[in-house]
């Protein structure tokens, strides 16, 4: 049971232009989420999170919307860059959960 | 630096060869986690730990032991490889147990022939 969805596995966008990230989740106990960026040969590395008391969290080109009546939350990328390409998982976690459960992940490309 | 050390980078070895890959963070991190990363499949985990001497099976574990004797160290230890453990790891840790961001090493990429 797949409780955080990526559906999209890619996604291509011009430099400048916006970039808009979808996920998906099943478990209404999730009170936490997190995006992460992963370039090839690196590990994950934190981008931006947002608890399940706001519905925004911004940080510079990056916004994260929440939306918890849809179980979906967005990753906004304005503009886009082609340095932002690369994988960019969606995890979810809370409650008494020790996890942190992740998404298969987005791979986007910025074309110059 | 703040970090999380992951060695081997890169190891190929042999079905039943038993292998160890260490993970060390020098962040003073109570909790910390294994994953793996297969094409298709995202970031799976395999095991966790909340602290020393507490750890608890994630959603892959088959195949896997870990061990966490230290606050700073988090072995994975696959007693006799398979191939289907053929991966790329990575070993993560985080602050509180519940909640905030998980700091990743750099990966352990590993064959099993």
């Amino acid at each position: 049971d797949q409780q955080v969805k990526q559906n999209s596995p890619s996604l291509s966008v011009q430099e400048g232009r916006i970039s808009i990230l979808n996920c998906d989740y099943t478990n209404s106990m999730f009170d936490y989420f997190l995006w992460y960026k992963k370039y090839p040969a690196e590990g994950p590395t934190f981008l931006i999170s947002i608890s399940s008391i706001k519905d925004k969290n911004e940080d510079g080109r990056f916004t994260v919307f929440l939306n918890k009546s849809a179980k979906h939350l967005s990753l906004h990328i304005v503009p886009s860059q082609p340095g932002d390409s690369a994988v960019y998982f969606c995890a979810a976690g809370g409650g008494s959960n020790y996890k942190l459960t992740f998404g298969k992940g987005t791979l986007l490309t910025v074309n110059p | 630096e703040a970090q999380v050390t992951q060695n081997p980078r890169y190891l190929i070895t042999v079905t039943g060869k038993k292998l160890t890959v260490t993970c060390s963070q020098n962040m003073n991190h109570e909790y910390m986690s294994w994953y793996r990363q297969d094409p298709g499949l995202g970031l799976r985990q395999i095991y966790y730990s909340m602290n020393v001497e507490v750890t608890d099976k994630g959603d892959v574990p088959e195949g896997y032991k870990v061990s966490r004797k230290e606050k700073r160290n988090f072995p994975l230890i696959l007693e006799s490889p398979s191939p289907n453990q053929t991966s790329l790891y990575f070993c993560a840790s985080r602050r509180g147990t519940t909640t905030g961001e998980l700091f990743f090493g750099e990966g352990s990429r590993l064959t099993v022939l």
